[in-house]
């Protein structure tokens, strides 16, 4: 199974909104609205920020949204603040392997 | 508050076999299916095997498929990964994760474990 591809880098101001993208096939991304974001910050877990695509876990700022459209998933951050400076990964179940998938990732940073 | 805690991480040589275990606390563990992902040495994010509830389903990712082997004891709240002919390339972080309500996403996660693959 590979991996769902995301843009290595993206970055963007203080206050500025940035979106991810995350592109996969029919049998994952396009199949299920099962789409996950998890941000990663150097040396912790990942932390679980949006869920089934559009999800927000209690706790997590109404500043990360997400979406997807046919194959691809996105993930925007608006309002940039410093501390949004991480990795992001996204993973969606898929029936390739009747398991998940990650994405590549994208460091994302805050200018 | 929900608690994983993986341990049994260590140096081994290719060929060899280890047994990683997580500890769960603050949450009903029998009532979830359980994740192990790994993460290689400044790389991304790898799903590696998961088991339902009760342990009567598991999956794996081909990278690993029939080397290791996911199970889990309910009456101790813990998780286990039974790995088998390691190689170089399984070195890697190991995290538990813990299935999220509506299933199909990871909620809380572990610090990890680390596991190195060496001669």
């Amino acid at each position: 199974q590979s991996a769902l591809t995301q843009p290595a880098s993206v970055s963007g101001s203080p206050g500025q909104s940035i979106t991810i993208s995350c592109t996969g096939t029919s049998s994952d991304i396009g199949g299920y609205n099962y789409v996950s974001w998890y941000q990663q910050h150097p040396g912790k877990a990942p932390k679980l920020m949006i869920y089934d695509v559009s999800n927000r876990p209690s706790g997590v700022s109404n500043r990360f949204s997400g979406s997807k459209s046919g194959n691809t998933a996105s993930l925007t951050i608006s309002g940039l603040q410093a501390e949004d400076e991480a990795d992001y990964y996204c993973s969606s179940y898929t029936s390739s392997s009747t398991g998940y998938v990650f994405g590549t990732g994208t460091k994302v940073t805050v200018l | 508050e929900v608690q994983l805690v993986e341990s049994g991480g260590v140096v081994v040589q290719p060929g060899g076999s280890l047994r990683l275990s997580c500890a769960a606390s603050g949450f009903t563990f029998d009532d979830y299916t359980m994740h192990w992902v790994r993460q290689a040495p400044g790389k991304g994010l790898e799903w590696v095997s998961l088991i339902s509830w009760d342990g009567g389903s598991t999956y794996y990712a081909d990278s690993v498929k029939g080397r290791f082997t996911i199970s889990r004891d309910n009456s101790k709240n813990s998780l286990y990964l039974q790995m088998n002919s390691l190689r170089t390339e399984d070195t890697a972080l190991y995290y538990c994760a813990k299935t999220g309500d509506t299933a199909y996403y990871f909620d809380y996660w572990g610090q990890g474990t680390l596991v190195t693959v060496s001669s």
